[in-house]
């Protein structure tokens, strides 16, 4: 069975960090692209970012361009999201979602971030 | 940045009868290799979205075959033949050809 598990979500200040972590089991994970998205309260879906197989390639929304980083360790199943200079509107369900051609084929239960003072 | 369409935001249906959810994108979604990435998720309250439908037509497995998608280009339809109980949440649809992937504002629907 397919499991995507992402921890690391919290309360954190404007400008603070937060790293997300999504632990994989169930396929080979070092074969898909991978992605995160997101889910402000109450609003619509956002993509985040998405990397290949072995992280050569990486694309991110403007809102997060040199902010958020993405990255994988396929020896241990898991996807990142390192997030730096947060901001309010950075608050959100951040899903980890397990890519099957440019199609959101998997997604995980979602961690909540919160950036508030 | 591709912006999705849908209509209508809020689709009130009576259980056993059909409904449709419209989706247009602002260009075309037609891909380089000749695929069009366009995919339909469900969002029931409470719940992480799930892939209904990928590639304009194709079922993810498990899908109950009353769900059914449709379109070409920048139109694209899902239709539900016979709304059960457990069809009430929000439904998207997501393009996957032009970055950033984009989805729509989402239409719920819900039982009358």
């Amino acid at each position: 069975e397919v499991q995507l598990v992402e921890s690391g979500g919290g309360l954190v200040q404007p400008g603070g960090s937060l790293k997300l972590s999504c632990a994989a089991s169930g396929f080979t994970f070092s074969t898909y692209w991978m992605s995160w998205v997101r889910q402000a309260p109450g609003r619509g879906l956002e993509w985040v970012a998405y990397m290949n197989q072995d992280g050569s390639e990486k694309n991110y929304v403007d809102s997060v361009k040199g902010r958020f980083t993405i990255s994988r360790d396929n020896a241990k199943n898991s996807l990142y999201l390192q997030m730096n200079s947060l901001r309010a509107e950075d608050t959100a369900v951040y899903y980890c979602v397990r890519e099957s051609g440019r199609s959101g084929g998997y997604w995980g239960q979602g961690t909540l971030v919160t950036v508030s003072s | 940045d591709v912006v999705m369409t849908q209509s209508p935001l809020s689709l009130p249906v009576t259980l056993g009868q059909p409904a449709s959810i419209s989706c247009r994108s602002s260009q075309s979604l037609v891909y380089s290799d000749g695929n069009t990435y366009l995919n339909w998720f469900q969002q029931r309250p409470g719940q992480s979205p799930r892939r209904l439908i990928y590639r304009v037509s194709n079922r993810d497995s498990g899908v109950p075959d009353r769900f059914s998608g449709s379109g070409s280009g920048t139109d694209f339809t899902l239709k539900i033949s016979r709304v059960e109980a457990e069809d009430v949440g929000v439904y998207y649809c997501m393009q996957g050809t032009h970055w950033p992937w984009t989805f729509g504002q989402g239409t719920k629907v819900e039982i009358k």
